[in-house]
């Protein structure tokens, strides 16, 4: 059974970089032809796709998000992780990272870790 | 950019009620690659309807999509109790998988 596991800092400074990863366990990232993406969620408001890498490399950002996002694979570890610079306070938000439920396509996500609280304060 | 909006923003039911749900999308959403989740407090969102219509796995059957193009709709044909959560829609198959605002079902 595939499971995802979010970590990372919960404190994040203003202006500074966030910096979160994603260990995949029960399948191997490289070994399949999936997407893998990172989805937040500010307290009290609704989901917003952040972005997705595929097993190839490729990235696909929320364009209101592109300037400061980038995802990453490493396949060594079978994890893949989120970096958003310049963080402000509206960056706050449960951050999760999730997996579609086919090959090949870039959603629906099927399988989704538990979310990480990332707060943005001084 | 697909904008996917939601309607109404919350709906007050009463368990065995009809609920219906609304996702409307900017521009037409290729081959139906609409989802619904549900979602509950603290816990990550559940994958409920794929392809605008299709169930996922161990979805009951009182869960019913539909809709094609830019309007698209949740049924949940009668309320149970655990069904009170908050819905959201998402398009994918574009590379940029946007969700909707969500839709919160409560308790009237």
């Amino acid at each position: 059974q595939l499971q995802l596991q979010e970590s990372g800092p919960g404190l994040v400074k203003p202006s500074e970089t966030l910096s979160l990863t994603c260990t995949v366990s029960g399948g191997s990232i490289s070994s399949s032809s999936y997407y893998w993406g990172w989805i937040r969620q500010p307290p009290g408001k609704g989901l917003e796709w952040i972005g997705s890498i595929y097993y190839s490399g490729s990235t696909y950002y929320n364009p209101s998000l592109k300037s400061r996002v980038t995802i990453s694979v490493d396949t060594s570890k079978n994890q893949f992780s989120l970096k958003l610079s310049s963080v402000t306070a509206a960056d706050t938000a449960v951050y999760y990272c999730a997996r579609p439920a086919w090959q090949w396509l870039d959603g629906p996500f099927d399988y989704w870790g538990q979310g990480t609280l990332v707060t943005v304060s001084s | 950019e697909i904008v996917l909006t939601q309607s109404p923003g919350t709906l007050s039911l009463s368990p065995g009620e009809r609920a219906t749900l609304s996702c409307r999308a900017s521009q037409s959403v290729s081959s139906s690659y609409l989802a619904w989740y549900q979602q509950k407090p603290g816990q990550a969102p559940r994958l409920l309807i794929y392809g605008a219509s299709s169930r996922a796995t161990g979805i009951p059957d009182r869960f019913s999509g539909s809709g094609s193009g830019t309007d698209f709709t949740l049924t949940i044909s009668r309320l149970e109790p655990e069904d009170f959560a908050v819905y959201y829609c998402q398009q994918y198959g574009s590379s940029t998988g946007t969700f909707g605002q969500g839709t919160k079902v409560e308790i009237k």
